[in-house]
């Protein structure tokens, strides 16, 4: 069965410092890749996704990930990250042919001012 | 609409009872897809739909969960006798398109029904 990991389940850092939230992902085949981010009281956005081309995704609010898909893995980064990120982050997959999402357990990250 | 819509946003219901939540999605979109996602965990894939048509239901726990999307647009998902377990966000996503193209087009979440069963 498809499964998606992510490494960490709480991350607590300080503003300004940088972030990498990891996720692995077990399908073996081509997938679509997305990262979603919850914010406290909101529903589930999209921050990136990857499909196919360059593996350095670009998204929102400075946020980027990279597809390694000898490694299996899809991890969020962003270079400095703010109190407003303070959020939950959801891994997912899809299969190229499939419909619905795979996701991860998520991963809390909370962001002291 | 503008975006997903789901109702209740909060639901506590007695154990045994039955409910219905429902999901607005955006208009013309084609798919529309129902989560589970329990305290702590990522969303679970319960079933999906293209139009009227039920695509998948291998997520559906148990014959105590139903889905309907008879015209459609607007689905419904009935738990049936309500257990403690069932408790946890129902979460709607929908998408303007089907199969793997939905990706392509992206899918818009609704913010969720909290079912609390006590």
């Amino acid at each position: 069965a498809q499964s998606v990991s992510q490494h960490n389940h709480h991350v607590i850092l300080s503003e300004a410092a940088s972030l990498e939230l990891g996720c692995n992902y077990s399908y073996g085949g081509t997938v679509n890749l997305f990262w979603y981010v919850q914010y406290p009281g909101q529903h589930l956005q999209l921050l990136l996704k990857y499909f196919s081309g360059d593996p350095l995704v670009k998204g929102i609010k400075g946020f980027e990930a990279e597809f390694i898909k000898s490694k299996f893995s899809f991890n969020l980064r962003k270079p400095s990250v703010q109190w407003s990120d303070t959020a939950e982050y959801f891994c997912a997959v899809i299969p190229n042919y499939g419909q619905n999402f795979v996701f991860g357990p998520g991963t809390r990250l909370s962001v002291l001012p | 609409g503008a975006g997903v819509s789901q109702s209740p946003r909060y639901k506590v219901t007695k154990r045994g009872q039955d409910v219905a939540l429902r999901c607005d999605p955006i208009s013309g979109h084609v798919s529309l897809y129902w989560y589970r996602q329990a305290l702590g965990q990522g969303p679970e894939f319960l079933t999906y739909f293209n139009y009227e048509a039920q695509q998948d239901k291998s997520g559906l726990p148990n014959d105590r969960f139903s889905a309907e999307r008879p015209e459609g647009s607007i689905s419904t998902l009935t738990i049936q006798r309500t257990e403690q377990r069932d408790s946890a966000m129902y979460r709607c996503a929908s998408s303007l398109e089907s199969g793997n193209r939905a990706g392509d087009y992206g899918y818009t979440f609704g913010s969720g029904t909290r079912l609390t069963v006590v």
